[in-house]
């Protein structure tokens, strides 16, 4: 069936650098991809998301890259903050799939300050 | 605009006892309506879903079951819990036309003892 892996599992950066986070789909057909945040004991919540007919795109400090041909798409975090920390959650979608996201494990991102 | 409401925000029960979770959506018209459960450091499993009063398609097979009553408002229901029950369970919902973006209500934490 539909898989989405998403590595790793915790990453913890220094406040100020770069934090990456990759997933991989396994359904070709999948055309939306989008990435929720959840902070501690609190609801996801979509940040940034992208459609298969972009490469990439940026929200302030946060951007998304998709390649389709391998079928990994990847969150971009730059100068991270404390208030970064939360578990990310990617995932995807294919239209006429009744509505059902498929998302990743989830990261635990831990900015250090 | 729309918002969804969940409750109760956090629940103690023993096992054996019965349970009933309640979700409604306002400010929109026949959404699809979702029951996710993460337990203590995991993903988003995905429980339940539904397109439609009175349609339910779950996901997992196990001792709950959910109902749609009303257009915008979604049950989840056990008969008897099991310890395993333990978890955070999110209600979301999506527009029948976007189906891929999903709004999480504040959840619920159970604990089953």
């Amino acid at each position: 069936g539909e898989n989405v892996e998403q590595h790793p599992s915790t990453l913890s950066v220094q406040e100020g650098d770069s934090a990456v986070i990759k997933c991989t789909y396994s359904d070709s057909a999948s055309n939306y991809f989008p990435w929720y945040k959840q902070e501690l004991g609190k609801r996801p919540q979509l940040i940034i998301d992208i459609r298969s007919n972009v490469g990439e795109k940026k929200d302030q400090r946060i951007a998304v890259t998709l390649n389709k041909t391998a079928k990994h798409f990847s969150l971009h975090i730059t100068e991270t903050q404390p208030e970064d920390s939360a578990v990310y959650f990617c995932a995807s979608f294919r239209s006429g799939n009744t509505g059902k996201l498929i998302f990743g494990q989830g990261t635990t991102l831990q900015v250090k300050p | 605009s729309q918002t969804i409401h969940q409750w109760p925000a956090t629940l103690v029960q023993p096992v054996g006892s019965p349970l009933s979770l309640e979700c409604t959506v306002e400010g929109t018209s026949n959404p699809n309506l979702y029951w996710y459960r993460q337990a203590a450091g995991r993903g988003l499993q995905l429980l339940f879903y539904s397109v439609g009063i009175g349609q339910i398609s779950s996901e997992v097979p196990q001792n709950l079951s959910a109902s749609r009553p009303q257009d915008r408002q979604f049950i989840l229901s056990s008969k008897k819990l099991l310890l395993s029950d333990s978890g955070f369970y999110l209600c979301a919902w999506s527009t029948t036309s976007q189906g891929e973006k999903l709004f999480f209500g504040s959840g619920t934490q159970l604990s089953v003892l």
